[in-house]
């Protein structure tokens, strides 16, 4: 089943922060947060496993609770070159195989 | 290191012709994957390799879509008749062990009239 990401969209000026969420209704072994630029190919920004850690990556972090199932991803100080759709693909416990399956994205805008 | 190459990366052809696509995945991925990302949606899964076996295809049509990967290494996803509703960009990405990092090629653009 797919995850669900909120907000749909946001809009910020350059500097301030963003949270984008993503759930699911299905125990999950891990969850991949990936930016897209139109056009592009996605563009890999972190994965989280099960156990409930939190990743960092200069101004990007994130969070995987796995009690609720739920993952945040945290752009602070945002800059322009942050701008994209940023999907969260989520990888099923216990199954064999470990396609991702993907949300439908949330639409970051940064602004001057 | 070179990344997940993939060719033709446009093509347009008519409903109920056939087309192919290829993907050459990064020295030494041992997992494959084809995601099919219609306009506007997120990418999604159409079938994984492990080698050259298939792990999950379950989202394949199978009616009219086939992949292979015969030697392990790269891989062609055929479908054949095109409908309309085939229009989409398809991704093939790689990595390295399942459950690891996937890596995304620059995806095919295909557009059925």
């Amino acid at each position: 089943q797919q995850p669900v990401q909120s907000p749909q969209a946001v809009i910020l000026r350059e500097g301030e922060d963003a949270v984008i969420n993503c759930s699911s209704s299905k125990a999950l072994y891990s969850v991949h947060w990936y930016r897209q630029k139109h056009g592009e190919a996605p563009v890999f920004l972190m994965i989280l496993l099960k156990g409930g850690e939190q990743k960092g990556h200069e101004k990007i972090s994130a969070s995987f609770n796995e009690k609720k199932q739920q993952s945040s991803l945290y752009l602070t100080a945002s800059q322009l070159s942050y701008s994209g759709t940023y999907f969260c693909g989520t990888e099923k416990s216990g199954g064999g195989a470990d396609g991702l399956t993907f949300g439908k994205g949330t639409h970051l805008i940064i602004q001057p | 290191e070179a990344g997940v190459a993939q060719s033709p990366r446009y093509k347009i052809i008519e409903k109920r012709q056939s087309v192919a696509f290829w993907c050459n995945p990064i020295s030494g991925h041992a997992t494959l994957y084809w995601y099919q990302q219609i306009l506007g949606q997120g990418p999604k899964l159409l079938i994984q390799f492990q080698n050259n076996g298939v792990v999950d295809d379950s989202q394949l049509p199978k009616d009219r879509f086939s992949a292979e990967r015969l030697k392990g290494v790269d891989s062609t996803l055929k479908i054949q008749p095109a409908k309309l509703e085939d229009s989409a960009v398809y991704l093939c990405a790689s990595s390295l062990v399942r459950g690891e990092t996937q890596y995304f090629g620059p995806g095919t653009r295909l557009l059925v009239l």
